[in-house]
């Protein structure tokens, strides 16, 4: 039973461009949670979903940023013209809908805007 | 607000120390504690997890306590190991909010050989 998977693992983005962060969550699980760890930072929640549906997003940036978990595929974090601030480690977590308040976290992806 | 805190940021001791790692919490509402290793450029491992209405938890060379009315977790290492350099991170769940974690900023241990 493979883990949360994050890809890719590693994102460079110039200013200006889209950066598309994907998770697929463990087998059997039907909720996907985004943390951001900014530099000397802790890990601060961005948005839970569950397939099709945005449960909470009271950490998402009003503008640039949205997310997604569709029906099938990949749960998509998606950050329009990217910016130095946005330069961070993003994680996925996953868990399933009989022990959710158990997440399983992914290795990350590492985005820099140059 | 809940606010999660983790003091001190570093700490080094020699191998083969016990030690103790400490995490605090000011709304003491919670549904449940999670403490976490993050090795340099890696995810997160789960370590421990402890539900409200346990007072701790155990796993090989390692105990986390709590202490809901004090707004207290703590995280012991037996035998300390070179292996065990890492950050702890030390993160909650709300009671009635949805599953979402807030995280200390985490303890960067490192253990001399």
């Amino acid at each position: 039973n493979a883990g949360v998977m994050q890809n890719p693992r590693h994102l460079v983005r110039r200013r200006g461009q889209e950066a598309r962060l994907r998770c697929s969550p463990m087998k059997g699980h039907s909720h996907v949670y985004w943390y951001r760890q900014l530099p000397e930072e802790g890990l601060k929640f961005m948005v839970y979903l569950q397939k099709e549906n945005i449960i909470d997003e009271s950490g998402m940036p009003k503008e640039r940023f949205s997310a997604e978990f569709p029906k099938e595929g990949p749960s998509i974090l998606r950050i329009q013209q990217v910016v130095r601030g946005d330069s961070a480690a993003y994680f996925c977590a996953s868990s399933p809908p009989a022990r959710w308040t158990e997440a399983f976290f992914g290795q990350g992806t590492r985005l820099t805007v140059v | 607000k809940q606010e999660v805190t983790q003091i001190p940021a570093a700490l080094s001791v020699p191998e083969g120390e016990n030690l103790v790692l400490n995490c605090s919490f000011t709304d003491s509402a919670i549904y449940n504690l999670q403490w976490f290793r993050q090795d340099p450029g890696k995810g997160l491992t789960s370590l421990l997890l402890i539900q409200s209405s346990q007072r701790e938890q155990t796993s090989g060379r390692l105990n986390a306590s709590l202490d809901k009315s004090s707004g207290r977790s703590t995280l012991y290492i037996a035998a300390s190991q070179p292996g065990d350099s890492a950050t702890y991170l030390c993160a909650v769940r709300i009671t009635g909010a949805n599953s979402k974690l807030t995280f200390g900023k985490g303890i960067t241990l490192s253990v001399r050989p």
